[in-house]
Parts: structure tokens; C-alpha cells; sequence
């Protein structure tokens, strides 16, 4: 069974800019959560969405924001780019919600100039 | 609210030695306890998991740990490590019902020097 894939691998934006990543889960997983990882804060839940809905949010600004499609496939944007918004932005999906364990896509890594 | 404390941000060991990642962690809820392994520039690789049952959970890699309730750890071991398992190890922990999520410690990254 294929992994979790995330696209694109790497992005280059300059401030101001906006940005469109996506996420295709395991075949079968209807949950798809968002972490960005930095060097200096670590991994940070940004949100989930289960059956195309937003079923919980991280204390992120507005600029982030994301959507599922009906195949479970996931996107999430960010407007506005700043300089701290450059990291490794992961995509898990599971099963269901809840204590169902998260398996990790490889990232993409966006740097913002 | 929960949180994830690896006490340790750096461990360095030499190969065929023995190790311990330390975690602990704070819920007022029930948990989920797990184990990720991050390999440069990679995505996360689930280790191990304990969300019942033993409190000795064994993973891949030879990796196992142990579930503590009354400390609230739950610290990775290896007996014997290899150059290969240098990476960045990260502990987390699930709960919170129906807002159920994620929530990772800072990472310990292990470097195991031959």
C-alpha cells in the first residue's frame, strides 16, 4: 500500500506570496492532519480534517487555512508569506479521528524570501 | 491541556552501546503515547505505540519502552545501538477526546559515533 505523498517536495516563495500544498493520504485513511516543524518550536498541529470537514485547529493566524476533497486528498494554503512561515510542513493521515495512530508523508519544505 | 517534555536534546553514544530517550509528559485525560523517528530529511517514522494494555511495549528496530503512570514517562531504550539509528527521535502524546491531537516533544536527536 502506497504512503502517505505529499506535493510538492520543495517551494521557494518571497513574501507577500501564497502558497497551495497538498497532501494524499493512504489509500483507505479518511483523517489528514497538518504540523509544521521548525527548528525553533518544534513539531506544531496546525489542523485535521476528517470527512471534508475541520474537526480541530492549532493556535495558527488565519493566513493558514486548509480543506479536504472527497477522496480524503488535502490541501492547505498560506497567504500573505512571511519569513517565519519557511519549514517542513508534514502531512499524516489515519484511519478515523482519535487514537488511531498518524502516519507521516516526507514533507514539503517551503523557504520564504 | 498536554504537553511533551524530552529531557535531552542531544545524546551521543558510541555503537553497541546501550541508550534511553527520555520523555515525559502531562495530560489531565487519558493518553496515547508514541514514538517517531525522523531520519534527515525525511517525514516521521512511527517507532512504537501504547494506548493499552503492557506497560512494555516493543517496537522496530529493537527499540522498546516502557509506560510509567505514576511518573508519567515514557522513556525509549535500545540495548544496542547502531550507526544507522542516528536520527531525531520524537516522543508524543494523543488525547483530548473529541478535539483529540498530537502533541510532540522538542526531539532528542541520538548521534551514535562508531
Amino acid at each position: 500500500k502506497a504512503g502517505v505523498t505529499q506535493t510538492p517536495r520543495y517551494l521557494i516563495k518571497t513574501r507577500g506570496q501564497q502558497v497551495t500544498l497538498s497532501c494524499s493520504p493512504i489509500s483507505g485513511h479518511r483523517s489528514v492532519s497538518w504540523y509544521q516543524q521548525t527548528p525553533g518550536q518544534g513539531l506544531q498541529f496546525l489542523f485535521e480534517y476528517f470527512s471534508e470537514t475541520q474537526r480541530n485547529k492549532g493556535n495558527f493566524p488565519g493566513r493558514f487555512s486548509g480543506r479536504q476533497f472527497s477522496n480524503s486528498r488535502s490541501e492547505m494554503n498560506v497567504s500573505t508569506l512571511e519569513l517565519g512561515d519557511s519549514a517542513l510542513y508534514l502531512c499524516a493521515s489515519s484511519l478515523q479521528v482519535g487514537r488511531e495512530t498518524q502516519y507521516f508523508g516526507p514533507g514539503t519544505r517551503l523557504l520564504v524570501l | 491541556a498536554q504537553s511533551v517534555t524530552q529531557l535531552d536534546s542531544q545524546v551521543p553514544v558510541f555503537e553497541e552501546a546501550p541508550v534511553e530517550l527520555r520523555c515525559n509528559y502531562s495530560s489531565s485525560v487519558s493518553v496515547y503515547l508514541f514514538w517517531y523517528v525522523q531520519y534527515p530529511n525525511q517525514g516521521l517514522q512511527l517507532l512504537l505505540k501504547y494506548l493499552s494494555g503492557s506497560t512494555l511495549v516493543k517496537g522496530i528496530n529493537g527499540f522498546e519502552a516502557e509506560f510509567n503512570k505514576s511518573q508519567t514517562s515514557f522513556h525509549l531504550r535500545k540495548p544496542s545501538v547502531h550507526i544507522s539509528d542516528t536520527a531525531e527521535y520524537f516522543c508524543a502524546v494523543g488525547s483530548g477526546g473529541s478535539n483529540y491531537k498530537l502533541t510532540f516533544g522538542k526531539g532528542t536527536l541520538l548521534t551514535v559515533n562508531p
